[in-house]
């Protein structure tokens, strides 16, 4: 069963604390993504990344770390330097790192700063 | 100014409608153009993918560019109550250093 997986679906974090979701696909796809979608507004890419070990900023990086050390696997750390985290995440993958592939979204983490 | 403006609705039509989506945009290079569908809660999911300018149909679904007028459509026929959910417009210039922009969404309820 193929498939982008995200977990948690909610996440409740405290002022000053880091979190990290997680992001896992099984389409043996190149690219992987983060986008962050708030109320009103479009999905806003945050990181990209188009092969194992290397990432690009997206439009919105400040206060967002990632790594991809596993094809499979793209974490994303919302750190305390983010000043309004709370909002939808998701993650997504395409087969080529090129903007006309399609682009495969997993069902997202809801994070809730408290 | 956005680069792509969508009216976020919400929109609520009886089963069976025919239903209208738009976004307009502003800028020429994009020439791909996407729908993608999203449940409350859940990923957004592509419905519709065109190249440039025409129509694309696909079972209920037509898909509609019109580049002279920066403007794209989404028809839905015959709604039913399952096609109540957030419609993503979605576009990009297809050249390696694009990003994929998407419209902030237009929510559509069908009445039974």
């Amino acid at each position: 069963d193929g498939g982008i997986t995200q977990s948690p679906k909610y996440l409740f974090r405290k002022e000053g604390q880091n979190v990290t979701l997680s992001c896992e696909q099984n389409l043996n796809h190149d690219a992987m993504y983060w986008y962050r979608q708030d109320p009103g507004q479009g999905l806003r890419l945050i990181y990209y990344s188009q092969i194992v070990n290397d990432f690009q900023k997206g439009d919105i990086a400040e206060g967002y770390s990632v790594s991809r050390e596993k094809k499979e696997s793209f974490p994303l750390t919302v750190t305390s330097a983010q000043k309004n985290p709370t909002a939808f995440y998701l993650c997504a993958s395409s087969y080529q790192p090129h903007s006309t592939d399609t682009q495969y979204f997993g069902p997202g983490t809801r994070l809730t700063v408290l | 100014q956005k680069e792509v403006e969508q009216d976020p609705g919400p929109l609520s039509v009886p089963e069976g409608a025919i239903v209208s989506l738009n976004c307009t945009y502003s800028n020429s290079a994009f020439q791909y153009f996407m729908w993608y569908r999203q449940y409350s809660r859940k990923g957004p999911e592509l419905l519709m993918y065109t190249y440039s300018s025409g129509n694309k149909e696909d079972g209920r679904f037509t898909a509609q560019v019109d580049k002279s007028s920066k403007y794209i459509s989404l028809f839905i026929r015959d709604s039913q109550p399952s096609d109540s959910a957030t419609y993503l417009c979605a576009m990009t210039g297809g050249s390696s250093a694009s990003k994929i922009i998407f419209g902030s969404g237009t929510r559509l309820s069908i009445r039974p």
